[in-house]
């Protein structure tokens, strides 16, 4: 298993500013996920994260917008540039745990309750 | 692109009832299936984890199936409770390695 730590739990935000989110992982994993998931939503992927490389990012998401950083293997930031109310969701960065070289079940941090006012 | 839907978005049954919580999916190449729990405001529990190539999983009071071909998972519940009041998700993987793909969830009460 993986044990995700995810900071900060919660915030309040002013539209116009910028939030970054850390995510810390208890071992190494080659990929990390940040998802969104708005009010009454399910959670959409954001950008996958790889340590090394550019984030690929999907598609209505851009890298001005959630800049994300993935300096090594354990810990990743995504960052929620230039905010609006549009923006008040539960963000979420997941891995996937491995066993024996084959990839196994995501785990999920405990989520940022973002609310932009 | 694969598509995961929930059936019923909402369910509400009194302590102590048996439950099945339905999910599908539209592409059937999956490499596993996944249910989590989210309790409000929070990030998600995973409760059981079915590779492609298993049939079912079992876990204390929860069981769910998989039907890969045609492309359905179900999640039992027995003898509920009311500490299992929270949202369950259904997600699947296409390949290892990759994100998943959510439903919108069964938003599920039990009451005293």
């Amino acid at each position: 298993s993986a044990v995700i730590s995810q900071k900060p739990s919660r915030d309040i935000c002013q539209r116009g500013t910028s939030l970054t989110i850390q995510c810390q992982v208890d071992s190494q994993v080659t990929m990390m996920f940040w998802y969104r998931q708005q009010p009454g939503q399910s959670l959409t992927l954001i950008a996958t994260a790889n340590q090394g490389s550019e984030a690929t990012y999907e598609s209505g998401f851009v890298i001005d917008k959630f800049p994300i950083s993935r300096p090594n293997l354990t810990f990743s930031t995504l960052t929620v540039s230039n905010m609006s109310p549009e923006d008040s969701s539960i963000y979420l960065c997941s891995v996937e745990g491995t066993f024996r070289g084959l990839n196994t079940e995501a785990f999920f941090g405990q989520g940022t309750r973002l609310t932009v006012v | 692109k694969q598509e995961v839907t929930q059936i019923p978005a909402a369910l509400s049954v009194p302590e102590g009832e048996n439950l099945v919580l339905n999910c599908s999916f539209t592409d059937s190449a999956i490499y596993n299936l996944q249910w989590f729990r989210q309790d409000p405001g929070k990030g998600l529990t995973s409760l059981l984890l079915i590779q492609s190539s298993q049939r079912e999983q079992t876990s204390g009071r929860l069981n769910a199936s998989l039907d890969k071909s045609s492309g359905r998972s179900t999640l039992y519940i027995a003898a509920s409770q009311p500490g299992d009041s929270a949202t369950y998700l259904c997600a699947v993987s296409t390949n290892s390695g990759y994100a998943l793909n959510f439903g919108k969830g069964t938003s599920l009460l039990v009451t005293p």
